[in-house]
């Protein structure tokens, strides 16, 4: 049972690449989740998906795209990378959303956009 | 605009000691408040959860105190351990919400 997994680990873009960053889960969970964390600003939610084709926009939407085709699947996409993309990215699942119902966090991915 | 505020940013305690983070919100709605714990590298991880009818919950070593009236709940750590040593990060939610609003993080040091 792996969990949450995300690709790459790390990642260097030149500012204007796109790129996509990639995440799945083999819980059966269907609530996924992207975030971002800055030093000092805790995690802010980009977007987040409540099951297979529904997406939907949280806090930090701007310069991001997202897809949801499978449970499983849950890739995150940057079409014109800024220096203020620049942070580490986190996915995470849940059984359900809200109230009580615990995310599970994948790794990380850690972009530097230059 | 931080809708949970968590404090101090860092903390240093001898081992054996008593850690204590604190956080405060401001929306009353909120009624899920998860600690997650982060490790170097690593995805955070819940570690300890409680909900405003109770005013302590306590796992282990891990207790919650919250005070509904101040709209504040902290995280008290017994007996901290150099393996302690982490990035926690105090959160909220509400019943019908999909979103988790984090704190700004606590990176915990425990000096053995």
């Amino acid at each position: 049972n792996a969990g949450v997994t995300q690709t790459p680990k790390f990642r260097i873009l030149k500012i204007g690449q796109s790129m996509t960053l990639q995440c799945t889960q083999d819980m059966n969970h269907n609530y996924m989740y992207w975030y971002r964390q800055d030093p000092g600003m805790g995690l802010k939610l980009i977007y987040y998906s409540v099951g297979a084709g529904i997406t939907d926009k949280g806090e930090v939407p701007n310069g991001y795209n997202v897809s949801r085709s499978t449970t499983e699947d849950f890739p995150l996409r940057l079409e014109l990378a800024a220096p203020s993309q620049t942070s580490v990215y986190f996915c995470a699942s849940s059984y359900r959303s809200g109230s009580s119902y615990e995310q599970y966090f994948g790794p990380g991915t850690r972009l530097t956009v230059t | 605009q931080q809708q949970v505020k968590q404090s101090p940013q860092s903390l240093i305690v001898q081992k054996g000691g008593i850690s204590i983070i604190n956080c405060a919100y401001e929306n009353t709605a909120f009624d899920y408040f998860p600690w997650y714990q982060q490790f170097p590298g690593k995805g955070p991880a819940l570690l300890i959860a409680i909900r405003p009818d109770v005013s302590e919950k306590k796992e282990g070593r891990f207790t919650i105190s919250f005070n509904k009236s101040a709209k504040q709940f902290s995280l008290h750590i017994m007996d901290s351990q150099p393996g302690d040593s982490a990035t926690y990060f105090c959160a909220a939610s509400m019943t019908g919400a999909n979103n988790l609003f984090f704190g700004t993080g606590t990176r915990l040091t425990v000096i053995p």
